[in-house]
């Protein structure tokens, strides 16, 4: 079965900086990876996804993230924060072989002016 | 497309009532999803239907809970009798292939009072 673990369960950042939100995975097989983000009062969007092409997936917003298998990581990225960003980001993978996603805690990311 | 449709988007009830909540997933997806959402517990997964027939309903809380799909374009999540605890935001979600991630529709806010 697989799972995911997102490291920090509030990140806070200055408008303007780095945003780096962090999320591991466990699978037996190899995965599918996908980062949502949920905005107050909405349901989940997505914001990228690693399908097997290439590693570094970019998605919307200008945010990245770089699959590393020898890490077994997926972490997000965004060079520069917006005070629109704030909100909550989840980490979910899927096996290639079913479509039963499964997702993280959660990480809440505020963004100070 | 208008995306996945939930309805209603608020419901308030008395403890011991059956409520259903109504999803319309996007047409042409195979697979349609029902999480529940809290602070405590998170996103958790339900049930999931594939081409109208349940998968997997192993995160059903209790004999309370039941879902169907009895179409293509259409599933139900009942709860008989509601209590307190099943307050949360449930939502519902659909997918075409594993690679594509999920649509998620805006949720239905549950208090049982």
């Amino acid at each position: 079965a697989q799972s995911v673990t997102q490291l920090g369960s509030h990140v806070s950042v200055s408008e303007g900086a780095l945003v780096l939100l962090r999320c591991n995975y466990s699978s037996s097989v190899p995965p599918y990876l996908f980062w949502y983000v949920q905005y107050p009062n909405q349901g989940l969007q997505l914001l990228l996804k690693y399908t097997s092409a290439a590693t570094l997936v970019k998605g919307i917003n200008d945010f990245e993230a770089e699959f590393k298998k020898s890490e077994t990581s997926f972490h997000l990225t965004k060079p520069s924060a917006h005070m629109s960003d704030a909100a909550e980001y989840f980490c979910a993978v899927s096996a290639r072989n079913n479509n039963d996603m499964r997702f993280g805690a959660g990480t809440r990311l505020t963004v100070k002016p | 497309d208008a995306g996945v449709i939930q309805s209603p988007r608020h419901e308030v009830t008395e403890m011991g009532q059956e409520v259903t909540l109504r999803c319309k997933p996007i047409s042409g997806h195979d697979y349609l999803f029902w999480y529940r959402q809290t602070m405590m517990r998170g996103l958790e997964l339900l049930i999931y239907f594939n081409n109208n027939v349940p998968i997997d309903d192993s995160g059903m809380p209790e004999d309370r809970f039941s879902a169907k799909m009895p179409n293509a374009s259409f599933s139900t999540l009942k709860i008989q009798p509601s209590e307190p605890r099943d307050s949360a935001v449930y939502f519902c979600a659909s997918s075409a292939l594993a690679n594509y991630g999920y649509t998620f529709g805006s949720g239905t806010r549950l208090t049982v009072v």
